[in-house]
């Protein structure tokens, strides 16, 4: 079974700029992985922040983006605001399959 | 505005059939257009995919459930189901129902936790 690694936990100051990553096992993260981010809070359903690399949804607010990078996935968060702090996923696609990652704790602190 | 609900008991017995409806409000389920997914959440721990479902009856299962799992469509009360049979201790999760679209997921239930516990 394919597995998606993404950094266990993050530290990132008020304002500040931080990457998260999402690696497959099988090789290269590539845009045919259509990667999807979303992100949960405590007690909360996740939402979708971003989907096919880089499209963010309606309501996702402009500092979050998302991008490949050194053949990973990789989720953006610029002027980061104490309300970012959540667990992160990413989700890949692979043919009819997907498989989310382990999930990223981002701390704003 | 498109919402989702899970409902099902809240506790299963050892061995026995886990069984979930999600009642869709605000889409179709009959479009072609979207997939209805199930995922779920172990406590503290991260979100796995349990696969989804295409009103043509496609269906695409998590390898690792696929042998206890079945997913269906009930377009007359626009509601999706998950059936997992045989369920054990590791089976107890947060179950989340959410709509697929395109390459995305872009609407979710609020999830319902089943606890597989005698």
């Amino acid at each position: 079974q394919t597995v998606v690694t993404q950094e266990p936990s993050l530290t990132v100051s008020p304002g500040g700029t931080v990457t998260l990553t999402c690696a497959s096992s099988t090789g290269e993260v590539t845009s045919g992985n259509y990667p999807n981010w979303f992100q949960q809070k405590p007690g909360q359903a996740p939402r979708a922040l971003i989907y096919t690399t880089s499209n963010r949804h309606s309501w996702t607010p402009a500092r979050f983006s998302g991008s490949l990078l050194g053949g990973k996935a990789a989720l953006t968060l610029s002027g980061v605001q104490p309300e970012d702090e959540a667990d992160y996923y990413c989700l890949l696609y692979f043919g009819g399959g997907r498989v989310f990652g382990g999930g990223t704790k981002l701390t704003v602190l | 505005q498109v919402q989702l609900q899970e409902s099902g008991p809240g506790l299963v017995k050892p061995s026995q059939t886990l069984s979930l409806s999600c009642t869709v409000s605000g889409a179709s389920i009959s479009s072609g257009v979207y997939y209805w997914i199930w995922v779920r959440q172990p406590p503290g721990k991260g979100l796995e995919w349990i696969g989804y479902m295409y009103y043509s009856g496609y269906t695409s299962y998590n390898p690792s459930l696929k042998s206890r799992l079945s997913i269906s469509l009930d377009t007359s009360k626009n509601q999706f189901s998950l059936n997992l049979n045989s369920v054990t201790a590791a089976d107890t999760a947060v179950y989340y129902c959410a709509r697929g679209s395109g390459r995305t997921v872009d609407h979710w239930g609020q999830g319902t936790l089943v606890t597989a516990s005698s």
